[in-house]
């Protein structure tokens, strides 16, 4: 059974703090995403890969970096956090490049809240 | 420009009865929708999945209907649990210009099964 790990489920933050959430999964997938989920928008795409040392942009990459080193590793950076990055983050992956072919793996998120 | 709506943000129904959770779009060339069902503190898991050369996908209790001309899917769920409490989400595939995946979440709809 695929497992995508989120290293805290909870972070406090203050308001310009460099931020790092760290997302492993452990199937060997190609694919991994970073998603926020907020009230009343839903889930939207941060950031994805698609292989080592690859990465492109969202529908809100804002504010946001990534970074994937290995292939089991992908990490969402907030250079300075802000309180409208307040959220739910989801990371998730996949080994197929489409995911009706292979459904997105999710984790169960870190709640980020900066203050 | 909302491309997948999810306009009913809730809904509740009691244990035994059908649930039809529904999902409209504007992108014609979404050519694979996808529901996922998300439990509160986890992340969002894979339900059910149609193609568009299809108008029907039935999986035990989850049958996804597709309207292609109404751009409208929908999915319904015979007989409801209380276990099927969550928030719906569908979403929609496209492919980009480049050949890459571009998939859409709506905001989600929460369904309350009551005992």
């Amino acid at each position: 059974d695929v497992k995508v790990t989120q290293s805290s489920r909870y972070l406090v933050k203050r308001t310009g703090e460099k931020v790092f959430l760290e997302c492993v999964q452990d199937m060997d997938h190609e694919n991994m995403f970073w998603y926020r989920q907020d009230p009343g928008l839903g889930l939207r795409l941060i950031y994805f890969s698609y292989d080592v040392k690859m990465k492109e942009k969202g529908d809100i990459p804002e504010g946001y970096s990534v970074s994937r080193e290995k292939k089991e590793r992908f990490s969402l950076i907030l250079e300075s956090a802000s309180t409208n990055q307040t959220s739910m983050y989801l990371c998730a992956s996949n080994i197929d490049s489409f995911s009706y072919n292979s459904p997105l793996h999710f984790g169960n998120g870190t709640r980020l809240t900066v203050t | 420009d909302q491309q997948v709506k999810q306009n009913s943000p809730s809904l509740s129904v009691q244990e035994g009865r059908i649930s039809i959770l529904n999902c409209d779009y504007t992108n014609s060339m979404f050519d694979y929708f996808l529901w996922y069902k998300k439990y509160p503190a986890e992340g969002p898991t894979f339900l059910i999945s149609i193609s568009s050369i299809k108008d029907k996908n039935e999986d035990g209790r989850f049958t996804v209907f597709l309207n292609k001309s109404a751009k409208h899917l929908s999915l319904h769920i015979v007989p409801s649990q209380p276990g099927d409490s969550a928030v719906y989400f569908c979403a929609a595939s496209a492919l980009n210009p480049g050949g890459s995946e571009k998939l859409v979440f709506g905001k989600g709809t929460k369904l309350t099964v009551n005992p």
